[in-house]
């Protein structure tokens, strides 16, 4: 149980344009979802905390202008790179919980970005 | 603060048995996990200790000793598919805060 759906898995985009990464949770409510940035042969870096119905939270030096989150409903979280740049390439992966249960869900499949 | 520390890399011998060592040094303890990550991929869920003691998987184990913030996970019959990065993760008590990573041990097996 508690598996996140990750789409897409890998996206190829021009310099400029904006792309949208949605994870959605099969068999659970994630009232919390956490998004993270990995560069090659890199550790995760966490990018921002969102929790359902109310703005997220930004780690430090990410732009929250640039990577807008959306987590309007308990099945549904979204990340969108806008005027993306070549160094916006990396691999973005999100991970679920659902706090009320205590539930800590697995990690999306992740979504390979390169900005052309 | 929040610390986590892990080898960098660690190479083994297929059929072997090695043993990643985690500790940490984190304000509030709610569980330890283990997720096993292949280069391009996401990581995958292994274990999760939140009592002290030994876990058994098939050829995974883990462990855990909360009083001296330490955990390691434990792989036997060593097949060349384990080559991946083995990451250590502590949960806090509060339920909005994210896990905290260590940075992964490479580990390479070799024939």
């Amino acid at each position: 149980g508690a598996v996140v759906s990750q789409h897409p898995s890998r996206v190829i985009c021009k310099s400029g344009t904006s792309v949208k990464i949605e994870c959605r949770s099969l068999d659970f409510q994630a009232t919390t979802m956490f998004w993270y940035r990995q560069f090659p042969k890199q550790s995760l870096m966490l990018m921002a905390t969102s929790n359902e119905g109310s703005k997220a939270t930004y780690e430090q030096g990410v732009e929250k202008d640039k990577f807008l989150i959306n987590h309007a409903s308990l099945t549904l979280s979204t990340l969108t790179v806008t005027s993306a740049h070549p160094e916006d390439s990396s691999f973005y992966i999100c991970k679920g919980r659902d706090v009320r249960s205590d539930t800590e869900a697995f990690f999306g499949q992740g979504t390979r970005l390169t900005v052309v | 603060g929040q610390n986590i520390d892990q080898p960098t890399e660690m190479t083994a011998t297929e059929g072997a048995i090695v043993q990643i060592n985690c500790t940490y040094q984190t304000s509030g303890f709610n569980g330890l996990f283990w997720y096993q990550q292949h280069a391009g991929e996401a990581p995958t869920f292994l274990s999760y200790n939140v009592l002290d003691g030994l876990e058994e998987k098939g050829r995974f184990s883990s462990f855990l000793s909360r009083s001296k913030g330490y955990s390691y996970l434990l792989l036997k019959e060593l097949q060349m598919k384990d080559s991946a990065s083995y990451l250590c993760a502590v949960r806090a008590p509060s339920g909005n805060t994210p896990l905290v990573f260590g940075k992964g041990t490479r580990l390479s097996v070799i024939a």
